[in-house]
């Protein structure tokens, strides 16, 4: 069965120190993957998806980037990371983008 | 492009209420999916039912049923008989290819 594991579940950084947070999915091949970000609020904003290994689509400018070097292996990166950068990660994985989603259960960030 | 609504930010009710969740989406696409999702106070997202344009069948699932209207672009999502485990905040979402959401009902039910 498939599964898709991110880590750390929280993590607290101070202002200007670099981010990295990884998620892989086990199970399945070539799957879309994506990074979501929940502000302060509600709100679930999709930040990146990649359909394939290099292959990275930015939906919002910002100070952040992701990366895919392998098939199963997405990371969302920072060089500095800022104040607003806190909230709640998350990362999902499709089949195809237009069936089933599925999410793994987050990385709470809180810069300091 | 493509964008969700969810009109109402917060919803409280009383145990043993039915309560109805609104979603409005918008789309230029003839094939789509759309989405439920639970987030209780733990933070996962948990899937609740996926529905694709071609579809417009009404689902009932124990307390649960939606309704996909096509004409006015609406997935509502119905609770009968709320319960106090019912408390989240629930997203209605889209896909053409990338899934969307919406802002999110916070729904509270008290006892």
């Amino acid at each position: 069965s498939q599964t898709i594991h991110q880590w750390p579940a929280t993590l607290v950084q101070p202002v200007g120190s670099p981010l990295s947070l990884e998620c892989t999915v086990e199970g399945t091949s070539n799957p879309n993957l994506y990074w979501y970000r929940q502000a302060a609020g509600r709100g679930l904003q999709l930040l990146f998806y990649s359909v394939g290994i290099g292959q990275i689509s930015s939906e919002v400018p910002q100070n952040l980037s992701a990366s895919r070097p392998q098939d199963r292996q997405f990371i969302l990166s920072s060089k500095k990371l800022l104040l607003s950068d806190s909230g709640f990660y998350l990362c999902a994985w499709s089949p195809t983008g237009v069936g089933g989603y599925t999410f793994g259960s987050g990385t709470r960030l809180t810069v300091v | 492009a493509q964008k969700v609504t969810q009109a109402q930010t917060e919803i409280s009710v009383v145990e043993k209420e039915d309560v109805t969740l609104d979603c409005v989406y918008e789309t230029r696409d003839t094939t789509y999916y759309l989405f439920w999702y639970k987030q209780p106070p733990s933070g996962e997202l948990v899937f609740l039912i996926r529905r694709n344009s071609f579809d417009e069948q009404n689902e009932i699932s124990g307390r649960y049923s939606w309704n996909f209207q096509k004409s006015t672009s609406s997935f509502n999502f119905t609770i009968t008989a709320s319960q106090v485990v019912d408390s989240a905040v629930y997203f209605c979402a889209l896909t053409g290819g990338k899934l969307i959401f919406g802002q999110g009902t916070e729904l509270s039910v008290k006892p």
